[in-house]
């Protein structure tokens, strides 16, 4: 595709609930990254793929949180039993690589909206 | 821990103003430093990066300069328009994996 796609654009659900979010990101893309932005605050990294593997986990912010990557393309994260404090936007970005001493551009979707009532 | 610093937080100016956002960074081992801007109610989009070896980018309007060795960068937008209207923000990666550390942004306003 021509851009970082993000499923669904909001999402409503009750305390207690487990929730999915899922990542397109661009084609060819073998670094994904997922960071919050709760309101009022700014992003947070949460984790980040080269290729399927995670290798920092560490901006996770419980272990109510996972996320996966399955071909090197679709990414998914994962809320298990949500909290109020959870309710954020949640923005996936991709980008060429992410190992070596390279640096790529970071291209970022349009987020996913999370409210926990 | 990297820390990072968006001065001033919002800004409003009329159209046709040339205009300066500032962000400063407390570690200057970083890879690259990013400048984005937000809409409301969507994502990010790239307007320049810098990598940690160049002084400055410039993309159409926007000029970026960066300043390692003190941990400052500074977007500069010439001639503001009021489509600029948006939240600027700065982000810098310095780790394994290019994660970046953003900072609180700018929100700037640009009146007809």
């Amino acid at each position: 595709g021509a851009g970082v796609s993000q499923s669904p654009s909001n999402k409503v659900t009750e305390k207690g609930k487990d929730v999915e979010l899922r990542c397109d990101p661009i084609s060819g893309h073998t670094a994904l990254y997922w960071y919050r932005q709760r309101l009022g605050q700014g992003l947070e990294f949460l984790i980040y793929f080269q290729g399927n593997s995670a290798p920092d986990k560490s901006g996770l912010p419980s272990d109510r949180f996972s996320a996966e990557r399955t071909g090197e393309s679709v990414s998914t994260l994962t809320i298990q039993r949500t909290q109020q404090e959870d309710s954020a936007v949640y923005l996936c970005a991709s980008s060429l690589s992410a190992s070596g001493w390279a640096t790529y551009e970071q291209f970022f979707g349009p987020g996913t909206r999370l409210t926990v009532l | 821990k990297q820390e990072v610093t968006q001065i001033p937080a919002a800004l409003s100016v009329p159209e046709g103003e040339n205009l300066v956002l500032n962000c400063s960074f407390t570690d200057s081992a970083i890879y690259n430093l990013q400048w984005f801007r937000q809409d409301p109610g969507k994502g990010l989009t790239s307007l320049l990066l810098i990598q940690s070896s160049q002084r400055e980018q410039t993309s159409g309007r926007l000029n970026a300069s960066l300043d390692k060795s003190s941990g400052r960068s500074t977007l500069y937008i010439a001639a503001s328009q009021p489509g600029d209207s948006a939240t600027y923000l700065c982000a810098v990666s310095g780790n394994a994996g290019n994660m970046l550390t953003f900072g609180g942004g700018t929100r700037l306003m640009v009146k007809p």
